[in-house]
């Protein structure tokens, strides 16, 4: 089963709105990470947040990390219609010999309208 | 650098042929996998390398091999191709720190008839 389930599963809004999408996970993680995806296309990395952070920002996306809510959230300010794609959060919970591993949730389509 | 790149884009079989994907990335990375997404849904993993001459098994590896060719190459055969293996199928690599990120390949899209 996916480690990562987010909400909504779409959302459409206007341009120039924030749009927020979350992402809850089941175990302990190294690092949770946020990926868009254009249609047919692959996926682009967002931004890192590392499990002993609360708050990281990047340009026009703010990530916040409760690690004892196992969730996440990423906001996106001031949207733009070339912001419409999917967005997937995946959590980080390998290491070592093993080496790294994500997992990744069932994703937010996000519309924004001009 | 072409980051990570991936062959074929598109491939069509029918039910009981083989085909393997290829996948190279030019970054020195350690780490490799392929994923595979379904529509709809988010990735999958299907194998991983964490380095060369090692690799694993992710969430869904019945029905794939791999091969760890050297450094800069992953590769992933289907053996007997079945209609629900069509599906997207990503490659990815990280250079192997835990808080590095994956570089992702543009996919390969494979139908099984």
């Amino acid at each position: 089963s996916q480690q990562g389930e987010e909400d909504p599963q779409a959302l459409s809004i206007q341009e120039g709105e924030n749009a927020t999408m979350n992402c809850s996970y089941k175990t302990s993680i190294n690092n949770l990470q946020w990926y868009r995806q254009n249609s047919g296309r692959g996926l682009v990395h967002l931004i890192l947040i590392r499990s002993n952070e609360r708050e990281k920002h990047s340009g026009r996306l703010r990530v916040t990390l409760d690690t004892s809510k196992k969730s996440s959230s990423l906001l996106i300010t001031a949207s733009r219609a070339a912001d419409t794609a999917s967005y997937f959060c995946a959590t980080e919970r390998g290491g070592g010999t093993s080496g790294s591993r994500l997992t990744f949730g069932e994703g937010t389509q996000l519309t924004v309208n001009p | 650098n072409a980051g990570v790149t991936q062959t074929p884009k598109f491939q069509v079989l029918k039910t009981g042929q083989s085909m393997t994907l290829q996948c190279a990335q030019d970054m020195n990375h350690n780490s490799m996998y392929w994923y595979r997404q379904d529509p709809g849904m988010g990735l999958r993993l299907i194998y991983y390398s964490a380095s060369e001459g090692t690799t694993d098994k992710g969430e869904v590896p019945n029905g794939y091999n791999v091969s760890r060719l050297n450094k800069r190459e992953f590769s992933l055969r289907l053996e007997s191709a079945a209609p629900s293996q069509t599906s997207v199928y990503f490659c990815a690599s990280i250079s192997g720190g835990w808080f590095d990120t994956q570089y992702f390949g543009p996919g390969t899209r494979l139908t099984v008839l």
